[in-house]
């Protein structure tokens, strides 16, 4: 969806490194999420944020911390990057308010750490 | 905690060839949604179900969740190369948080 950006698309970094991955959307949406997939393991949930002062951790925070900067901008910060934080990640949006709150992803980050 | 378990995990089918994955949860489930995901890129949303015993097609495509709630299907008529990618199915969770709890996925694969 092109409502929901990520970047950078690729990065390889060494370990050690500080990294920040970014997502902005344009619709207008409370929710945002940050999962990472890596293969056999379907989409882990690493931060979510159900509004621009209410963020809370997911099942595999540790090594990462997040920033809401404002309702359109979410970002996940890998403080000191490790070769097992290899992986595709990935943003989402849902609005929050309805019964159906399906998300809606970004094109995701694939990360490579050296 | 909740768990929703999916199978089969991967599916290698010839075109034309049926397909049907399933999602169980040993709890009640309050939805259940599904999700694609081409190779290559991010998965999309399919569709909710929210009603015992409900079925909904989508062309190709009959979604179906179990009278107790406790389990769903994607069934594919005559597969086609374009429905080659992963499906999952996600739970939201009960109560106000509605974070969604996502199965495995099933990779699909079709030759044509």
């Amino acid at each position: 969806d092109a409502d929901v950006t990520q970047t950078p698309r690729n990065r390889i970094t060494k370990t050690g490194k500080r990294i920040m991955l970014e997502c902005s959307q344009t619709k207008g949406h409370d929710r945002m999420y940050w999962y990472r997939q890596d293969p056999g393991l379907g989409l882990r949930l690493i931060y979510y944020s159900f509004d621009v002062k209410d963020i809370n951790k997911g099942e595999i925070s540790d090594g990462y911390s997040v920033s809401r900067q404002a309702q359109a901008k979410f970002s996940l910060s890998l403080e000191s990057a490790i070769p097992n934080q290899t992986a595709l990640y990935f943003c989402a949006t849902s609005i929050g308010a309805s019964r159906s709150d399906e998300q809606f992803f970004g094109p995701g980050t694939r990360l490579t750490v050296l | 905690g909740q768990q929703v378990m999916q199978i089969p995990q991967y599916q290698h089918v010839q075109e034309g060839e049926d397909f049907t994955t399933y999602c169980n949860s040993s709890t009640t489930l309050s939805n259940i949604q599904w999700y694609k995901q081409r190779p290559g890129g991010h998965p999309v949303f399919l569709i909710q179900l929210v009603k015992s015993g409900e079925v909904k097609k989508q062309k190709r495509l009959t979604f179906q969740f179990g009278e107790a709630k406790k389990n769903s299907s994607l069934h594919i008529t005559a597969t086609q190369t374009t429905d080659v990618g992963t499906y999952f199915c996600a739970d939201p969770e009960a109560g106000n948080n509605r974070k969604l709890i996502w199965g495995l996925g099933t990779s699909l694969a079709v030759n044509p």
